[in-house]
């Protein structure tokens, strides 16, 4: 049973574009979203996070959006450049109680043509 | 500068050989895990390791088993390993608080012939 859901598996966009990849949640103790980026041969590293308080984060040309009520999420980059091309992973957690277990979506593979 | 080494990064072996892959960090974080990752899977979490000799089962822990004696040091063994356990493996460490980052390495690409 796949908790996080990711869509699309791949998206192709033009050079100063805006790219939307979007992940959805089953579980709603989640309360914890980071957004992964992978590029090819390395492991994955920590792009930008939001908690569930929250409905709305940003960080320079990255912008997650956050709605709790339908348990789904967003991640904007705007203005794509050939370099975010990347896999992005949206995950999500429990974070109290000592729960440290990540649960992974399957990934959005992110072409940026110049 | 935080890091995660695994060794080795390539590795081939026969249906039925043991494989041992291992990790390294020295941020000195409790907290680390083993991950494999297969298209259109993505990250599925194998084993977690709270710290020394403090293991949990993650979602896929069949045939896999872990071992941390060190704190810095964490492995993933696979006992008489199967093609269906060709993938690349992942492990990280994490930093603490509630909302901890992980960090990755390089991976560690397995095939099982």
């Amino acid at each position: 049973q796949q908790q996080v859901r990711q869509s699309p598996q791949s998206l192709t966009v033009w050079e100063g574009e805006t790219a939307i990849l979007n992940c959805s949640y089953e579980d709603s103790t989640f309360n914890y979203f980071p957004w992964y980026q992978q590029f090819p041969g390395e492991g994955p590293a920590l792009l930008i996070s939001i908690s569930s308080v929250s409905d709305k984060k940003e960080d320079g040309r990255f912008t997650i959006f956050f709605n709790k009520r339908e348990k789904k999420l967003s991640l904007h980059i705007t203005d794509s450049q050939p370099g975010d091309s990347a896999t992005y992973f949206c995950a999500a957690r429990f974070y109290t109680g000592g729960n440290n277990k990540l649960t992974f979506g399957q990934g959005t593979v992110l072409s940026v043509i110049p | 500068d935080m890091k995660v080494t695994q060794m080795p990064r390539y590795l081939i072996k026969r249906m039925g050989e043991n494989v041992l892959l291992e990790c390294g960090q020295d941020m000195s974080h409790e907290t680390m895990y083993w991950y494999r990752q297969d298209p259109g899977l993505g990250l599925q979490l194998i084993y977690i390791s709270y710290d020394v000799d403090s293991n949990s089962e993650g979602d896929i822990p069949k045939g896999y088993r872990v071992s941390r004696k060190k704190r810095e040091h964490f492995s993933l063994i696979l006992d008489s390993a199967k093609t269906n356990q060709t993938s690349v493996y992942f492990c990280a460490s994490r930093t603490g608080g509630n909302t901890g980052q992980l960090y990755f390495g390089e991976g560690s690409k397995l095939t099982v012939l």
